[in-house]
């Protein structure tokens, strides 16, 4: 398996507190991705990134920022969680180059109370 | 990003072939086309990917037409594991944009 891990795994917090998830990759991927997945629906796309400090914007992106200081490294902030946040978020990593296989982090559950 | 269209859910039998076809209408030059499966619980899983004519590897084969405004994907004698979501998704090469539709829901029964 590629080495992508997610953190935390589980996240329980309270509405309007801020969030960090954190990707980290030992792969060297350029490219970075955050998802969110709600029940019965496809992953749609936060943010994502291409490279050290380079992100952008994806189809749900209002409330949400991320950065990427390292490569190894993209964080996801909700920055005053809402109850509507409450999902499974996914990152990805791609090596892109005309490959468009990504990995898959095992998936952080967050509930928004 | 071109939109995708495909259907929401398909049923099949064991050891049947299966095929399930997506549009991409507004498909461009330095597109390409990907397919993955998710299981229950887990993130997706990448399965094939193609630009034109036809890509074949251990788990699957990927159909595309000249005019690229769609692609079969085709998973050979079916068993029940699997069973998943598929998603087929048409990524910019040069940002490597990837956005996932709904999916097909595949349902083997036996």
């Amino acid at each position: 398996d590629a080495g992508i891990t997610q953190s935390p795994r589980h996240k329980v917090t309270e509405t309007g507190t801020p969030v960090t998830l954190r990707c980290h990759q030992t792969e060297n991927h350029r490219y970075m991705y955050w998802y969110r997945q709600d029940p019965g629906h496809g992953l749609r796309l936060i943010h994502y990134s291409y490279g050290v400090k380079d992100t952008d914007k994806g189809e749900v992106s209002d409330g949400y920022s991320v950065s990427r200081s390292k490569t190894e490294d993209f964080l996801l902030t909700l920055e005053s969680a809402t109850s509507s946040q409450t999902s499974v978020y996914f990152c990805a990593i791609s090596d892109g180059t005309a490959n468009t296989e990504a990995f898959f982090g095992q998936g952080t559950r967050l509930t928004v109370v | 990003l071109a939109k995708t269209t495909q259907p929401i859910s398909m049923d099949s039998y064991e050891g049947q072939e299966v095929n399930i076809t997506c549009s991409h209408n507004n498909i461009a030059t330095n597109d390409y086309i990907t397919w993955y499966q998710q299981f229950p619980s887990q993130g997706p899983r990448f399965i094939i990917q193609g630009y034109k004519t036809k890509v074949t590897n251990e788990v699957a084969s990927l159909f595309i037409p000249a005019d690229r405004k769609s692609s079969t994907l085709s998973l050979p004698r079916v068993s029940l594991s699997d069973t998943a979501v598929y998603y087929c998704l048409v990524v910019r090469i040069n940002n490597n944009d990837m956005r996932f539709g709904a999916g097909t829901r595949l349902t083997v029964k036996p």
